[in-house]
């Protein structure tokens, strides 16, 4: 069975600081690695994705992640954080080694930016 | 806007009541899912569909019955909910198939209260 891991249920960060997002996963097979963000009362937006290739993945609103199977994580993070970037944010993974197997989510971690 | 429109934004309904949410997707996706976001816990895969046909079901109580008359539409009709039962319901569509990586796209949610 495929399971997400967000060991922080929340992160806060001074804007134009970097900021990570920590996610760590456990599949049988290949991962396919997903963020998403929700803002409130609004439904999840995509940001970015791993599904082959380069370890580090560039997304929207400037965020990236980078890929470590041997540490199977996929952290989120971003150089300079906004106000803005404040919001729920959720990791993902799929196991394409068992078809087509619907994403499994993490629980979450809110981002709080201040300024 | 993703492409998956979701209605009714709110519901409120009693423990008596019979209403359903409706999920509509505009991305030519092959298959749909419900989910159940409820405060402080990872989102919850209730139903899945891939072409039409329900896939899964994640031991989701009988009072919630998912209806799927074509690839475009998800229905989640509800009868007899509990207050536990409130949450905010996702709507979610995906393109599957072989050599498919695509990522889902969300709708924004009906937030429902059941009093």
């Amino acid at each position: 069975a495929q399971s997400v891991a967000q060991p922080e249920d929340q992160v806060n960060v001074a804007e134009g600081n970097p900021l990570t997002v920590k996610c760590t996963y456990s599949v049988s097979g290949n991962p396919y690695l997903f963020w998403y963000v929700q803002y409130p009362n609004r439904g999840l937006q995509f940001l970015l994705k791993y599904i082959t290739g380069d370890n580090l993945v560039k997304g929207s609103y400037g965020f990236e992640a980078e890929f470590n199977k041997s540490q199977t994580s996929f952290h989120l993070k971003k150089p300079s954080a906004l106000v803005s970037d404040s919001a729920l944010y959720f990791c993902a993974v799929r196991d394409y080694s068992s078809g087509n197997t619907p994403l499994v989510f993490g629980k979450g971690t809110r981002l709080s930016v201040i300024a | 806007e993703t492409g998956v429109t979701q209605t009714p934004r709110h519901l409120v309904m009693g423990m008596t009541n019979k209403k359903s949410l409706k999920c509509e997707q505009h991305l030519g996706h092959n298959a749909m899912y419900w989910y159940k976001q409820s405060a402080k816990k990872p989102l919850e895969l209730m139903f899945v569909y891939n072409f039409k046909e329900q896939t899964e079901n994640n031991s989701v109580p009988s009072r919630f019955s998912p209806e799927c008359p074509n690839s475009s539409h998800l229905f989640l009709h509800l009868h007899t909910l509990q207050p536990e039962d409130s949450a905010l319901y996702l709507c979610a569509s995906s393109q599957e198939g072989t050599g498919m990586n695509t990522e889902a796209f969300f709708g924004q949610g009906t937030r429902l209260t059941v009093v």
